[in-house]
């Protein structure tokens, strides 16, 4: 498979805290993605990382990318109760047919108020 | 409002009735796609579509059927419904020139197979 996988695959933490997601790949990349998907609904796109990207950040997102252990990880700082979603990474591969992303099976963060 | 509506919301249907999800797009997106969401095993991709006309198949499309005849519209079709397709299906869009960096996924529609 072709898929990418999360690690943990479910996540508890308090209300400021960290929560660390990592993401890990099995072929080359054209980039990897982060969607968040809230309870049933549908995936929004959080921020993409391209393979020549070591470090990417978007407001309290943080993403690294280490190519040469095919992994990811996804950082949200001083998290809050509506962080609480699925998070799933997803790969475009390199040389894959155009239109092809590969879903990773996701981690459920749980934020405590 | 840009958005992927999907309809309907919830559906229950019984083996072997034909079924159609409808799912369409307001922002003259040419990437269509239909995923299923199953517990443990994540999203898959059922068929994509990168115009008018143009459908391929994902990694399950087996007991599924799409058509792509009006560039905002990509239905599901379901024509004898089995348990195994009771799932959480998603349908997405993208520019062509961005697929593979950013999809827009609908709110989805929760199939039961009884």
């Amino acid at each position: 498979s072709q898929q990418g996988e999360e690690d943990p695959q479910a996540l508890s933490i308090q209300e400021g805290e960290n929560a660390t997601m990592n993401c890990s790949y099995k072929t080359s990349i054209n980039n990897l993605q982060w969607y968040r998907q809230n309870s049933g609904r549908g995936l929004v796109h959080l921020i993409l990382i391209r393979s020549n990207e070591r470090e990417k950040h978007s407001g309290r997102l943080r993403v690294t990318l280490d190519t040469s252990k095919k992994s990811s990880s996804l950082l949200i700082t001083a998290s809050r109760a509506a962080d609480t979603a699925s998070y799933f990474c997803a790969t475009a591969d390199r040389g894959s047919t155009l239109g092809r992303l590969y879903f990773g099976r996701g981690t459920q963060l749980t934020v405590w108020p | 409002e840009a958005q992927v509506t999907q309809n309907p919301r919830y559906l229950i249907t019984v083996t072997g009735k034909k079924l159609t999800v409808t799912c369409s797009q307001n922002m003259n997106h040419e990437y269509m796609s239909w995923y299923r969401q199953d517990p443990g095993l994540g999203l898959r991709q059922i068929y994509y579509s990168m115009n008018v006309e143009v459908t391929d198949k994902g990694d399950v499309p087996e007991g599924y059927k799409v058509s792509r005849k009006e560039k905002r519209n990509f239905p599901l079709i379901l024509e004898s419904p089995s348990p195994n397709q009771t799932s959480l299906y998603f349908c997405a869009s993208s520019p062509l020139s961005t697929v593979t960096e950013k999809l827009f996924f609908g709110s989805g529609t929760q199939l039961s197979v009884l």
